[in-house]
């Protein structure tokens, strides 16, 4: 049973718009949320975190936003470049419960 | 820093044969957690150790699986004997502060049992 839902595989966005990648999950207990990104042959990277008493924290381009009434979080990237084409990963404690992830695909 | 290592990086094997998996964690995370990637269920956490103790293995798929951390920079994940289905990419990561604290992972094992 996935705690932990990416449900749109992939998405491709054009450089300098905005990407919104999206997660929902079931377990009202998780307090704690992390994005990672990951690129081919390589182990996922840290890129943002969320704790459930806030609702929005920005790191420069990167902005997750959360909304535990509707148990769903969301990435945005703005503006989106050709580098953070990667696949990326939503995760939820307890148990650092991931996602599926989802295929971001940055053209020009 | 080297971050965390894996080893080998890839790793072909027949079915039956025992595959052993190894992980060196940063220097003084205290966690070590081990997952497997597959396309169908992602990144699923196997088991992770708190100062060398395993805490959680309720991951582990079975019996054939088992895990083991004698020291603060060594971890082994042992699959005896294989099977077809264990083909995946096997991660291992570190952090300071266990599970509510970035993942540090490292690049990955990719097994494949034939």
């Amino acid at each position: 049973d996935q705690q932990v839902k990416q449900n749109s595989p992939s998405l491709s966005v054009q450089e300098g718009r905005i990407s919104i990648l999206n997660c929902d999950y079931t377990n009202s207990m998780f307090d704690y949320f992390l994005w990672y990104k990951k690129y081919p042959a390589e182990g996922p990277t840290f890129l943002i975190s969320i704790s459930s008493i806030k609702d929005k924290n920005e790191d420069g381009r990167f902005t997750v936003f959360l909304n535990k009434s509707a148990k769903h979080l969301s990435l945005h990237i703005v503006p989106s470049q050709p580098g953070d084409s990667a696949v990326y990963f939503c995760a939820a404690t307890s148990k650092l419960t991931f996602g599926t992830g989802t295929r971001l695909q940055v053209t020009l | 820093d080297a971050g965390v290592i894996q080893s080998p990086r890839h790793e072909v094997t027949e079915m039956g044969q025992e595959v052993t998996l190894r992980c060196k964690p940063i220097s003084g995370h205290d966690y070590l957690f081990w997952y497997r990637q597959t396309m169908m269920r992602g990144l699923e956490l196997l088991i992770y150790f708190n100062n060398n103790v395993p805490i959680d293995d309720s991951g582990m798929p079975e019996d054939r699986f088992s895990a083991k951390m004698p020291n603060a920079s060594f971890s082994t994940l042992k699959i005896q004997p294989s099977e077809p289905r264990d083909s995946a990419v096997y991660f291992c990561a570190s952090s300071l502060h266990g599970v509510n604290s970035p993942l540090h992972f490292g690049n990955g094992t990719r097994l494949t049992v034939t």
